[in-house]
């Protein structure tokens, strides 16, 4: 299994606050991933990294930002959180030199937001 | 607009048979598309992909078959076991080196003992 680890594995936080999740991993892969997992919708991706300091936005981005300072720590800070983005989050890794192209993905985190 | 589609949102099927699980997508520019398994409070794991130059690929019970023209591919195990039940999500990407996957939205699959 790939050494990711996401971190808090749960929350619960109130609407308004600040929230940032972790993701770590082990790999020394390039590329870092959030998703956000909800009923209907699938996996969609909010913001990738593709190197350290190299950030760029996925389809549901609004109301999220990112960090990457070093290659294994991926940061998803929920500026101001609402109820919608009560949701799992799961964090994603890969790397060129996957014969695949696949990515190796985290526990989750489930986030509620009250 | 959802450009990657799993029209059946779950699917029942018995130990030993064939599970076929389809997916549809509306982008010819898609060239690598994956199948992943999703197991409840876990995050999902690869299974099998597949290119677009290609029009099969198979590993042991799993194969993903490709077809370009209807812009269409499927995942079938054969023979299904209980422990494959899980969600599946295929997932496509425009350009195999740019690593960004366009998930579709699952279909539940149930292998009934």
């Amino acid at each position: 299994d790939a050494g990711i680890t996401q971190s808090p594995r749960h929350k619960v936080t109130e609407t308004g606050t600040p929230v940032t999740l972790r993701c770590h991993q082990t790999e020394n892969h390039r590329y870092m991933y959030w998703y956000r997992q909800d009923p209907g919708h699938g996996l969609r991706l909010i913001h990738y990294s593709y190197g350290v300091k190299d950030t760029d936005k996925g389809e549901v981005s609004d109301g999220y930002s990112v960090s990457r300072s070093k290659t294994e720590d991926f940061l998803l800070t929920l500026e101001s959180a609402t109820s919608s983005q009560t949701s799992v989050y799961f964090c994603a890794i890969s790397d060129p030199g996957l014969a695949n192209y696949e990515q190796y993905f985290g526990p989750g985190t489930r986030l509620t937001v009250t | 607009d959802q450009q990657v589609k799993q029209n059946s949102p779950s699917l029942s099927v018995q130990e030993g048979r064939i599970s076929i699980l389809n997916c549809d997508y509306t982008n010819s520019m898609f060239d690598y598309f994956l199948w992943y398994k999703k197991y409840p409070a876990e995050g999902p794991t690869f299974l099998i992909s597949i290119s677009s130059i290609k029009d099969k690929n198979e590993d042991g019970r799993f194969t993903v078959f490709l077809n370009k023209s209807a812009k269409h591919l499927s995942l079938h195990i054969v023979p299904s076991q209980p422990g494959d039940s899980a969600v599946y999500f295929c997932a496509a990407s425009f350009a195999s080196g740019t690593y960004k996957y366009i998930f579709g939205t699952g279909t539940r699959l149930k292998v009934l003992a």
